[in-house]
Order: C-alpha cells, then structure tokens, then sequence
C-alpha cells in the first residue's frame, strides 16, 4: 500500500505566481484534505474533499483553491502567492463520514513550498 | 473556537527516562483526541487515539488518557528511546467532521 502521495515534494516560487500540488490518496479512501503547517507550528486545516466536493473549509483566502477529481486524488491551487505562503503543505485522505475509522487521517509527506 | 495547547519544546532527556508532554484542549462538546508524531522529513503519523472521556489510548509504549474534567490529554511514556526523538502534535476533532485542529507541537529530543 503507497500510502498517501504527494508531488512535488519541494518547489520554489517566486511572489506573484501560481502553483498547484498534487495528491493522491491511500487506496480505499474517498477524501481528502490539505493542511498547511509553517515552521514551527502545526498544521492548519485549508479545506476537505469529498464527492468531487469542497465539503469543509478552514480560515483561508480565496487564493487557495482546489479540486478532486472522480479517482479521488486532488490538487491544491494557491494564486498571487505570498511570501507567508511559504510553508509545508500536508494531504491527509481518510475513509468518509459516518463510518468507524472515519476520522482518522493517513498523512502524506507533504510538499514544501518556499516562495522568494 | 476549539483549540488545543501544548507544552513547549524541546523536551530533552535522556534514554530510559520518563516522558511527560502536557495537552489541554478547549471545545464545543466532546471532541476526539488524538497524539500525532512527525519524524524528520515526513509526514505526520497516527500515533494513538480516544474517542470518549475516561478512554486509554496507548501504542508503543505511549499512554494517554482521556481527562473530560481537566480537559486534558497528557501524552506519557515510561521509558524513551533514541528513535523517539520526533515532534508529537496534540489535536481534536467531531465525529463526521475530520478537521484537525492541531496544537503547535513539542519537540522531543532523546540523547544515548
């Protein structure tokens, strides 16, 4: 079993641009969410997936957007990117709502972003 | 809103020493409380987990218990090992809900 996928794992960008990060989910689970964890603290929840679906999301700007497609992977979007944007950002996939298990998330190794 | 709060890092000892990391939450109701861990250059990893007070969650050699009256869910464990070293993330969440809201963390370092 992979686990949880992430790419890239590391990118740089530079204020201004756009980028997307990719995930795919562990085998079996249907959705998925992003957190983004600066250093030296812990992770913040972006939004949550399900059915192709933003189902739930946290305290961010519209910049960040994203998408899950009918295999269940996702990408990430973060428009107009900030230097605060910089940050590991973690996909977590989990078995859906209303099933026992269902809130335990399966971690990817993230993706970190560091924006000049 | 919810949030959890954990004591500072880094937590530094010694191997075979006792291991204590506080954790104290605030909610709306009775959240699920879970310990993360992150070792170094991955992601994070279900460490162990309680769904109801007075519950036990435990897994390799790691305790904590569910403290609905102090609000708490104190990470312990008797004896730590070098490959312990890791930061350990305290964090809450709803049934049906699966947002984590994760304390900022604390770092243990275990020395031979």
């Amino acid at each position: 079993d992979a686990g949880v996928t992430q790419s890239p794992t590391h990118l740089i960008k530079t204020r201004g641009q756009q980028v997307t990060l990719r995930c795919s989910p562990k085998s079996g689970h249907d959705t998925v969410s992003w957190y983004q964890q600066a250093l030296g603290q812990g992770p913040q929840f972006i939004f949550q997936y399900y059915e192709e679906e933003e189902r739930q999301r946290g305290n961010f700007p519209d910049r960040f957007s994203g998408h899950q497609f009918p295999n269940y992977s996702s990408e990430l979007n973060v428009n107009a990117l900030l230097l605060g944007d910089s940050a590991l950002y973690l996909c977590a996939s989990s078995g859906g709502t209303g099933r026992i298990g269902a809130n335990v998330l399966t971690f990817g190794a993230g993706s970190r972003l560091t924006v000049l | 809103g919810d949030s959890v709060t954990q004591m500072e890092g880094p937590v530094t000892l010694s191997e075979e020493a006792f291991l204590t990391i506080n954790c104290t939450y605030t909610a709306t109701g009775y959240p699920s409380l879970f310990w993360y861990v992150q070792y170094p250059g991955e992601g994070l990893q279900l460490l162990l987990k309680a769904t109801k007070a007075d519950d036990k969650g435990s897994n390799k050699g790691f305790e904590a218990t569910y403290r609905k009256e102090t609000t708490s869910f104190h990470l312990e464990k008797g004896s730590v090992q070098v490959s312990d070293s890791a930061v350990y993330f305290c964090a809450l969440t709803f049934t049906g809900f699966q947002k984590l809201v994760f304390g900022t963390g604390t770092r243990l370092l275990v020395s031979p």
